[in-house]
């Protein structure tokens, strides 16, 4: 079966461009979250997502926005872009069912974002 | 506040050795955690994970053991192999709530040499 799949793999932007980064989760998982790495540091939460709906949101700015498809897919957002927003962007996709449970993440490969 | 905590950055264990990487945690509501591995240019593989009712789980030759009272857990690795230098990160969850994130510590990077 496929993994977590992450498109593109590399971007250079310019200071106050935009980006949209992309994720298809593991077949048959509708939950799918968001996370960015800069160096020397752990992935940090950004945004999670179940059946559409925005289920939790990290310490990022406005600037950061994402959605999630009818068919679990996502996309993240980020305008207005910073230097600081060079980082690797993560995304995680997990089967999530409804009721309290504790649940593993799977992660994609990444997409390595570089803001000149 | 860095709520998981890595405290050594590198660890270097010969081949064949254990390998014990550890971890901290500051949120008594934490009671899920789980151990990652990462190879550079690729993303986070999961590895194991232990909820706080266990205090040890065990999958071939990686054993995690989870001490609430302490609030630390430690990742076993035996014995060693090269193929296992990478960066391990240590991360944490809560049940309940409308979301399930991970909060991670900054990594350790483990190196076995032959």
């Amino acid at each position: 079966d496929a993994g977590v799949t992450q498109s593109p793999t590399h971007l250079i932007k310019t200071r106050g461009q935009h980006v949209t980064l992309r994720c298809s989760p593991i077949s048959g998982h509708k939950s799918v979250s968001w996370y960015q790495q800069v160096l020397g540091q752990g992935p940090q939460f950004i945004f999670q997502y179940y059946e559409k709906e925005e289920r939790g949101r990290g310490n990022f700015p406005d600037r950061f926005s994402a959605r999630q498809f009818p068919n679990y897919s996502s996309e993240l957002n980020v305008n207005a872009l910073l230097l600081g927003d060079s980082a690797l962007y993560l995304c995680a996709s997990s089967i999530r069912t409804s009721g309290v449970y504790q649940e593993t993440q799977y992660f994609g490969p990444g997409t390595r974002l570089l803001v000149l | 506040d860095q709520q998981v905590k890595q405290n050594s950055p590198s660890l270097s264990v010969q081949e064949g050795r254990i390998s014990i990487l550890n971890c901290d945690y500051t949120n008594s509501m934490f009671d899920y955690f789980l151990w990652y591995k990462k190879y550079p240019a690729e993303g986070p593989t999961f590895l194991i994970s232990i909820s706080s009712i266990k205090d040890k789980n065990e999958d071939g030759r990686f054993t995690v053991f989870l001490n609430k009272s302490a609030k630390h857990l430690s990742l076993h690795i035996v014995p060693s192999q090269p193929g296992d230098s990478a960066v391990y990160f240590c991360a944490a969850s809560t049940s309940g709530g409308s979301n399930y994130k991970l909060t991670f510590g900054k990594g350790t990077l483990l190196t076995v040499n032959p």
